[in-house]
Order: structure tokens, then sequence, then C-alpha cells
């Protein structure tokens, strides 16, 4: 079955913890992105990755870090998390460049720094 | 820039109504794709629709429809006969041209759709 898995679904931390989430797509799909919701904003894209090894900042890339070592990975990782990175996160891919295909998305991380 | 409103903050209806949701999008790229995702109270999102720039045909899906107008730059949609199961947040996103290096999915903030019985 075609999808995109991430984990945790929930996860609780505290300030300045570092943490990691987890992305994998089981399509060979060469984009990737992380995306975050938040009431009222929508959804705004944090990372992208046209392909390994090839990242870039989206609109609000500031607290976190990716990277794209293998094809069918992309991990969220926040170094020292703070409060206003409590928000709801999907990771996304898509075929080619871009989400001009359908992007599929994972379940979603709902993180909480307290 | 890429950009794309949802006026509707939040809609109610009964059962049965029909609701239209309304997206308006902003883009300068002449190749471009529009979508519609639901993300119903557990929280995932799931595709409905997608179309692109050269396609303007309305669409029809059971109780769903789209209606894509350029002229107006918009992708509204309707639920005919609406469901307390059609509760949810709706969102409208515009994905621009990947030539032009606007590949990012932009989302609009989302209509909160609640049927009533």
């Amino acid at each position: 079955e075609a999808q995109v898995t991430q984990n945790p679904r929930y996860l609780i931390t505290v300030t300045g913890k570092k943490l990691t989430v987890t992305c994998s797509q089981n399509m060979n799909h060469e984009y990737m992105s992380w995306y975050r919701q938040d009431p009222g904003l929508g959804l705004r894209q944090i990372y992208y990755s046209m392909n390994v090894e090839v990242t870039d900042k989206g609109d609000v890339p500031e607290g976190y870090k990716v990277s794209r070592k293998e094809k069918r990975n992309f991990p969220l990782i926040l170094e020292s998390p703070s409060p206003n990175q409590t928000s709801l996160y999907f990771c996304a891919s898509s075929l080619i460049g871009g989400h001009g295909t359908e992007a599929f998305f994972g379940q979603g991380t709902r993180l909480t720094v307290v | 820039a890429q950009k794309v409103t949802q006026a509707q903050t939040e809609i109610s209806v009964v059962e049965k109504e029909d609701v239209t949701l309304d997206c308006v999008y902003e883009t300068r790229d002449t190749t471009y794709y529009l979508f519609w995702y639901k993300q119903p109270p557990s929280g995932e999102l799931v595709f409905l629709i997608r179309r692109n720039s050269f396609d303007e045909q309305n669409e029809i899906s059971g109780r769903y429809s789209w209606n894509f107008q350029k002229s107006t730059s918009s992708f509204n949609f309707t639920i005919t006969a609406s469901q307390v199961v059609d509760s949810a947040v709706y969102f409208c996103a515009l994905s621009g041209d990947p030539q032009g290096g606007s590949e990012k999915l932009v989302f609009g903030k989302g209509t909160k759709l609640t049927v009533n019985p």
C-alpha cells in the first residue's frame, strides 16, 4: 500500500530537548516536504527536498533542520524545541519536482513543547 | 507570490442542505495546479481533487462538485445534500509551475464545515 509514515503520532516534550520526527515513503517519490498546521494559519511549508541530498527552506524554517540521505526518508529535526513549535506537523511526498502531482500526506504528528 | 484565500472561516448547515466552499487564488504562473483536501476530526489530510490550469471543466464526483473559473481565479467546492460525515475542515491549495521554482503547495487557511443532524 502506497503510504507516507510519520512517527511518532503524538509527542510531548520539554523546551530544549532535541527531537526527531521521522518520515518515510514507499512510493519512490522524489519530492518530499514538511508542513506545520496552526489554528487560523492553515498549513505552511517548513522545508522541502527535491531529491536525495537536495533540501531547501520553505516559508517557516527557523528552528528546524532536515536531511535527505535516502530517497525514502526525510526526518525533521528540532535541535532545541520551544513552545512556539507546538503544532501539528505533516510530511508529504509526490512523484516529481513539486506537488503538481498528487501529494501524499502522512498521518500527522501532534507535538507539544512545554 | 502565490496565495490562496478561503474567506469562509466556518460554515454551519443542517443535514441535506447544499453548501459551497469558496476558494480564490493568486498566481503569476500560467501552469499551476489546484487541490482540495479534507481534514476530518481525526486529523489526517484526505485528497479530494486536483485540477491543472489548462482544464477548466467542472467535475462531479458523487455529492461533490467543483467549479473552476480562471476568469475569477476561483475554484469552488460544492457538497450537495450534505451529511454529518462531511463535517471537517476543508483546505484549498495551489501548486505552481515546477519549472518556475514555485513547486510548493500553498494552502488556504481552511473552512471548518459543521453539518448538524
